[in-house]
């Protein structure tokens, strides 16, 4: 079964660009979240999609922004870019069948670039 | 709220060393999942282990363990004979189950990671 795929996987913006992240979950997987990852504040989590709901939310600003189509695939997008936007952003599928705690599979991540 | 520390920032081997990686939780609720992942540096994080707060019984995977106990908040994870390979930046995670909240919280919080370094 191929796993969580992200594309791109390198990207390079300016300031006040924005920007969208794709992410397919791993076939059968209804659940998609998004992490940030950055030197200084580590892993955190961004949002979580369930059948095209979003069900879960981090402590982002409303810049950072997702949805998840009825195939279960995932986008995120940021506007207006910052610097501190420069980040590895890895997206994780899990199951989800019974409402409880399913592994989270992560995809290679994208790495995103601001100047 | 949840937290995660992992103390060990980077740790440094030689192969076929015995290395065990410390991770502490904190955690209000009763029920909470337990993981441990391994990012190489290609970036992917790679899932090691999921243990639920039910079950304290320690496990073995072929040069991989890991001791939890509830006692202390810890879920310790050893790499027996390491190898080269074994270098990577090592995450433990918690998920909590909140029952009363629609969403469930299924948010991993991770720790800040440890790097390992295993030299030939």
């Amino acid at each position: 079964k191929a796993g969580v795929t992200q594309t791109p996987r390198y990207l390079i913006k300016t300031r006040g660009q924005q920007v969208t992240l794709s992410c397919s979950p791993i076939s059968g997987h209804r659940s998609v979240s998004w992490y940030q990852q950055t030197p200084g504040q580590g892993l955190q989590f961004l949002f979580e999609y369930f059948s095209e709901t979003q069900r879960n939310k981090g402590n982002f600003p409303g810049r950072f922004s997702g949805r998840q189509f009825s195939n279960s695939r995932s986008e995120m997008n940021v506007s207006t870019l910052e610097l501190g936007d420069s980040a590895l952003y890895l997206c994780a599928s899990s199951l989800e069948l019974a409402g409880g705690i399913e592994t989270q599979y992560f995809g290679p991540g994208t790495r995103l670039l601001v100047l | 709220a949840q937290k995660v520390t992992q103390a060990q920032t980077e740790i440094s081997v030689v192969e076929k060393e015995d290395v065990t990686l410390d991770c502490v939780y904190e955690t209000r609720d009763t029920t909470y999942y337990l993981f441990w992942y391994k990012q190489p540096p290609s970036g992917e994080l790679v899932f090691l282990i999921r243990r639920n707060s039910f079950d304290e019984q320690n496990e073995i995977s072929g040069r991989y363990s890991w001791n939890f106990q509830k006692s202390t908040s810890s879920f310790n994870f050893t790499i027996t004979a390491s190898q080269v390979v074994d270098s990577a930046v090592y995450f433990c995670a918690l998920s909590e189950v909140d029952l009363n909240m629609d969403t469930g919280r299924r948010a991993l919080t991770f720790g800040s990671g440890t790097r390992l370094q295993v030299q030939p």
